[in-house]
């Protein structure tokens, strides 16, 4: 069975200062996906980024970047230069091609001014 | 407007009451998913539908049914609420094969008290 793992429960981050936040998986399947999404206070679900499991290069979407190690089973998120507006939850979440998705805990990023 | 729309957006029902929660998608995507929030949980699947002929159980399906009335509608029904059904439920919609992840509604929270 799929597993997603995230065991920062909680990060601050100075504004301005990168973050990582780390996101373990585990899976049998030899293809799959890999996804970040952002939840604002407002509960909306955002999607940020996404990292196949053929991928040779990691995935950058502006200020996001996925530094995905496959044989570690590991897809952390890394924000560069964090706004204010960045802090929100954060889900990891893997899905195989039939699209049937996990999702991590979670977890709640706060910049501070 | 939205390319997933969830109704209503926000419900309190009182336990034993039957209740459905709504989606339609303008997407034009076959698969069809509703998911539900818990704090510390992440989020758990509850029914997915790849087509309208086609309705599948999730992780934690007991409690609730489902009904594809077309490709653009998938709706959520609580045959007899009861309070631990409290969550903020999404519906989410996905393309076969992409890189996209789920274009999720903007979430439904429901009390039931």
């Amino acid at each position: 069975a799929q597993k997603i793992t995230q065991t920062q429960p909680g990060m601050f981050v100075q504004e301005k200062e990168a973050v990582t936040l780390d996101c373990t998986y585990d899976t049998s399947d030899q293809s799959y996906g890999l996804f970040w999404y952002k939840q604002p206070s407002s509960g909306e679900m955002i999607f940020l980024i996404y990292q196949g499991s053929y991928d040779e290069q990691n995935a950058t979407e502006g200020r996001y970047s996925l530094n995905f190690q496959k044989a570690r089973k590991s897809a952390n998120l890394v924000i560069s230069a964090s706004q204010l507006g960045d802090s929100a939850m954060y889900f990891c979440a893997m899905g195989d091609y039939g699209q049937n998705f996990v999702f991590g805990p979670g977890t709640r990023l706060s910049v501070l001014p | 407007d939205a390319d997933v729309t969830q109704t209503p957006r926000n419900r309190i029902t009182k336990t034993g009451k039957r209740i459905m929660l709504e989606c339609s998608q303008t997407k034009g995507h076959d698969r069809m998913y509703w998911y539900r929030q818990d704090p510390g949980l992440g989020l758990r699947l509850i029914y997915y539908s790849f087509d309208v002929k086609d309705i599948n159980k999730g992780e934690i399906s007991d409690g609730y049914s489902v009904s594809r009335q077309a490709q653009a509608k998938f709706s959520l029904s609580l045959e007899s609420a009861i309070p631990n059904q409290t969550a903020l439920y999404f519906c989410a919609t996905s393309d076969v094969g992409t890189a996209d992840g789920y274009t999720f509604g903007s979430g439904t929270r429901l009390t039931v008290v």
